[in-house]
């Protein structure tokens, strides 16, 4: 079956450790994203990328960095510099303009 | 830029009653928009969508009409169930400035109490 895959469902961290969130999807999309939600509020997009190789900033990527070598593929890494890194991070990916995304299951990250 | 705001929840329904969410939004040009749903510890699932004026998307007893004259693209349902608990967002995708991202709104929190 197509679709997305995030891994680890939860995740738990020491503060100051970096963090790799996975995301894969096979549905052939060209675009991916990652988006930060915390309790109570709406969805923050963190990076995006349209074709492998080249991602941008999402309104909040401050404290991440993504990468982009293969079409299924587009980690995100939490690193120490993220102030407020708990939280539940989703991965979407969609194909064309005025699509509609399709969204993993999220990782729920927790840092102590 | 573009925006999407939602009424805020949460919203406390009888089961068989009438849901209204509303949702207005900003944006250049003719957006995209959608409907998803979030269950508690899930991803988001595409609830509906319209891709021009007029449109009206639909999907699981759920109807929401593309109103470009008033911006808007409010969620309706005849008769909820226990099962719509859940979280709506409102989101849009435009042509022109923002690349091809969705835009969402916060969120309106669903419950619907025997």
């Amino acid at each position: 079956d197509g679709g997305i895959t995030q891994s680890p469902k939860y995740l738990f961290r020491k503060e100051g450790q970096n963090v790799t969130l996975s995301c894969e999807q096979n549905l052939n999309h060209d675009a991916m994203y990652w988006y930060r939600q915390d309790p109570g509020q709406g969805l923050r997009l963190i990076y995006y990328s349209q074709i492998v190789n080249d991602f941008q900033k999402g309104d909040i990527a401050e404290g991440y960095s993504v990468s982009r070598e293969k079409k299924e593929s587009f980690p995100l890494t939490v690193t120490s510099a993220q102030k407020n890194p708990t939280a539940f991070y989703l991965c979407a990916s969609s194909q064309q303009r005025n699509t509609e995304a399709f969204f993993g299951q999220g990782t729920r990250l927790t840092v102590v | 830029g573009n925006s999407v705001t939602q009424m805020e929840g949460p919203v406390t329904l009888s089961e068989e009653a009438f849901l209204t969410i509303n949702c207005t939004y900003t944006a250049t040009g003719y957006p995209s928009l959608f409907w998803y749903v979030q269950y508690p510890g899930e991803g988001l699932q595409l609830l509906l969508k319209a891709t021009k004026a007029d449109d009206k998307g639909s999907n699981k007893g759920f109807e929401a009409t593309y109103r470009k004259e008033t911006t808007s693209f409010h969620l309706e349902k005849g008769s909820v169930q226990v099962s719509d608990s859940a979280v709506y967002f409102c989101a849009l995708r435009g042509l022109t400035g923002g690349g091809n991202k969705l835009t969402f709104g916060t969120g309106t929190q669903l419950k619907v109490e025997l």
